[in-house]
């Protein structure tokens, strides 16, 4: 099983500020990565796939990058809205894993 | 618009068996992979299963393999997850997921049933 490790585990951050989010597998998921943000009380929602490609709907804030085991998620100028816990998932083997999630919380 | 209906939660006792179902509409769902992730009280994701567009290849997580599985009727649009043995760590809400096209992400999530098991 790929172990899929985020950090760190919380993120303070002040409103229009910027936020770096890391995730590292124990072994390479080549591309094959997806990210994910989970409001309180709601479902988790899709924002990149492929490592670096928005979802549907998914503003241009939203960046990600890296290949291979070392991957991360930048959130440009923060919305209210984006305060939330964030998870990556890797689909490049079964069974599929996400990481423990970083929550991204107002400073 | 795509939708996902999540039922069949409740409060089971350990060893008992539930069977949750989720239904699905705005979309071809006999075109798509179906998968059943879900999330224990306070803490992440696990994903738990995942169906193929007409069910015949089926992947589990280790936790859960020889006690639940999963199915589907693509005449009714519906996804489903039979749990039997079930044992108080598999108290969580459980959703459904639809696959995503050419990549095993999930790109719409139904609102998520609980399943407390408990004496």
């Amino acid at each position: 099983e790929i172990v899929m490790t985020q950090s760190p585990a919380t993120l303070s951050v002040s409103p229009g500020e910027s936020a770096t989010l890391s995730c590292r597998a124990s072994q390479s998921v080549n591309s094959n990565l997806a990210w994910y943000h989970q409001r309180p009380g709601q479902a988790p929602r899709l924002l990149i796939y492929g490592a670096s490609t928005r979802a549907t709907g998914i503003p241009a804030r939203f960046s990600g990058s890296g290949s291979g085991t070392e991957f991360t998620l930048t959130i440009s100028s923060l919305q209210s809205e984006d305060f939330a816990v964030y998870y990556c998932q890797q689909y490049n083997n079964w069974p599929l894993t996400f990481g423990g999630g970083t929550k991204v919380e107002i400073k | 618009q795509v939708q996902l209906v999540e039922s069949g939660g409740g409060v089971v006792q350990p060893g008992g068996s539930l069977r949750l179902s989720c239904a699905a509409s705005g979309f071809t769902f006999s075109n798509y992979g179906m998968h059943w992730v879900r999330q224990a009280p306070g803490r992440g994701l696990e994903w738990v299963a995942f169906i193929r567009y007409d069910g015949s290849d089926k992947y589990y997580a280790d936790s859960v393999t020889g006690r639940f599985t999963i199915s589907r009727d693509n005449s009714k649009n519906t996804l489903y997850l039979q749990m039997n043995s079930l044992r108080a760590e598999d108290t969580a809400v459980y959703y459904c997921a639809k696959d995503a096209a050419a990549t095993r992400s999930f790109d719409y999530w139904g609102q998520g049933t609980l399943v407390t098991v408990s004496s």
